[in-house]
């Protein structure tokens, strides 16, 4: 079964460096997301992106944020200096048919010390 | 603001019994909405979607909407220890939104 890929599984970093998540969505799907989680808390919105520019962006994708989909495959968000509320599990998703099939990867959780 | 409620639980069920999951949502403008399952420290999976008021099946699952009351629910039937798990109910406007995602019910079931 195809599989949306991120990687690295987990990182850790230096408050005010900048990190660089990255995702392989499934190939043929053309919406791609990206969403967080901080520990015990709800999964929350951050970017979705198709046709390859930004659909919409959430009140926590601020400057600091950005999102590449840099070589046709990859999908990547850009945090360009990481606070210690950024640490959470970020998770890429996309979709052939946007919302209505959203394929999760495993995530990546960011560590922010 | 767009919200999406649910009990935090921890909802204990015994094997083989029923569990009942409730969600409800803010946003009159809701079309669709999910219900994911989430184990702990892995990420979300879908489980089924609605969008018409009423049940729909899915094998051992059951979502229930009514837009009217702005509820949606789900039921389990026969759980299994498997289906141990945090769900997350979700909702969007239409294909081309965001889904936004109520903070989950814990569920254990009890062998």
């Amino acid at each position: 079964e195809p599989e949306v890929t991120q990687t690295p599984s987990h990182q850790v970093t230096q408050m005010g460096q900048e990190v660089i998540l990255r995702c392989v969505p499934i190939s043929n799907h053309l919406y791609f997301y990206w969403y967080r989680q901080i520990l015990g808390q709800k999964v929350e919105f951050l970017v979705s992106f198709y046709n390859n520019e930004i659909s919409e962006k959430s009140e926590i994708f601020d400057d600091q944020f950005s999102v590449e989909r840099p070589d046709g495959s990859n999908f990547t968000l850009k945090i360009r200096s990481t606070k210690l509320e950024d640490s959470a599990m970020y998770f890429c998703a996309s979709s052939d048919r946007g919302s209505y099939g959203y394929t999760f990867g495993s995530g990546t959780r960011l560590t922010v010390v | 603001q767009k919200e999406v409620e649910q009990n935090s639980g921890p909802l204990s069920v015994p094997e083989g019994a029923i569990a009942s999951l409730n969600c409800t949502y803010s946003d009159r403008g809701s079309q669709s909405f999910f219900w994911y399952r989430q184990y702990s420290g892995k990420s979300p999976e879908l489980i089924m979607f609605i969008y018409s008021n009423g049940d729909k099946e899915d094998g051992r699952f059951t979502a229930q909407l009514n837009k009217a009351s702005q509820y949606v629910s789900l039921l389990i039937r026969d759980s299994q220890p498997s289906d141990s798990a945090t769900y997350l109910c979700a909702v969007n406007r239409n294909r081309d939104d965001k889904i936004i995602f109520g903070k989950g019910t814990r569920l254990h079931i009890l062998p």
